[in-house]
């Protein structure tokens, strides 16, 4: 099962900060943080991964907790393209292993 | 960019009936993935595959599924004789071999629908 927890639907206005809270308190120290986005029935999109500092990229900031007990995904300036569903998964950063995906927060941006 | 393209984009088939998943990976890839996601569930991973061979695979991934990769290009997934209960979206991801990070880029999707 998911060792992740989220809540399961979130509103955003567009244009604001979309912050996405995720708990991951039984994170072991060789488990990296990853967050994926489901939009619609499309495949899983890949969006950033860290694994005690915080992170940015073009489509996200990631915040995690000293302790790494829980993280924040940041989508600094919401669009209607950003409604999805946003899954946070911890798993080891080694070869093939696979993407246990949960239940994911909806996040539905309001025009 | 580069993309992972999967055919068909919907497969209808009877029960009891073989059907054959199509996926061309990432060319630099080295590592192949299935998922599926039945209608209103969780995305739940089948089986990964390394250097011709499956590396790990789940409950869900029986002696009715096999995977193959026929040629340098392709990753297909197999279902010998499919049942109601395989309907829904496989999804094929693949990732590269990175120091960097191990993200899995996945494809659109096929959604098979057992009558």
């Amino acid at each position: 099962d998911a060792k992740t927890t989220q809540p399961p639907s979130m509103d955003c206005a567009e244009g604001r900060a979309a912050n996405l809270p995720c708990n991951h308190s039984t994170i072991s120290g060789n488990e990296y943080v990853y967050w994926y986005r489901q939009i619609h029935s499309q495949g899983p999109q890949y969006i950033i991964h860290g694994l005690k500092n915080n992170e940015t990229n073009e489509m996200a900031s990631l915040i995690i907790t000293e302790d790494r007990k829980s993280s924040t995904l940041i989508l600094p300036h919401a669009t209607l393209r950003d409604t999805a569903v946003y899954y946070c998964i911890v798993r080891v950063d080694f070869g093939n292993e696979k993407l246990t995906f949960g239940t994911g927060t909806r996040l539905t941006i309001i025009p | 960019e580069p993309e992972v393209t999967q055919t068909p984009s919907h497969q209808v088939t009877q029960m009891g009936q073989e059907v054959i998943l199509r996926c061309v990976p990432i060319s630099n890839h080295l590592y192949f993935y299935w998922y599926r996601q039945i209608l209103g569930q969780k995305v739940e991973f089948l089986v990964s595959f390394y250097n011709n061979e499956i590396s790990e695979k789940s409950e869900i991934f029986d002696d009715q599924f096999s995977v193959e990769r026929p040629d340098g290009s392709n990753f297909t997934l197999k279902i010998r004789s499919t049942k109601l209960e395989d309907s829904a979206m496989y999804f094929c991801a693949s990732s590269p071999w990175t120091t960097l990070g191990n993200e899995q880029f996945f494809g659109p999707g096929t959604r098979l629908t057992v009558l």
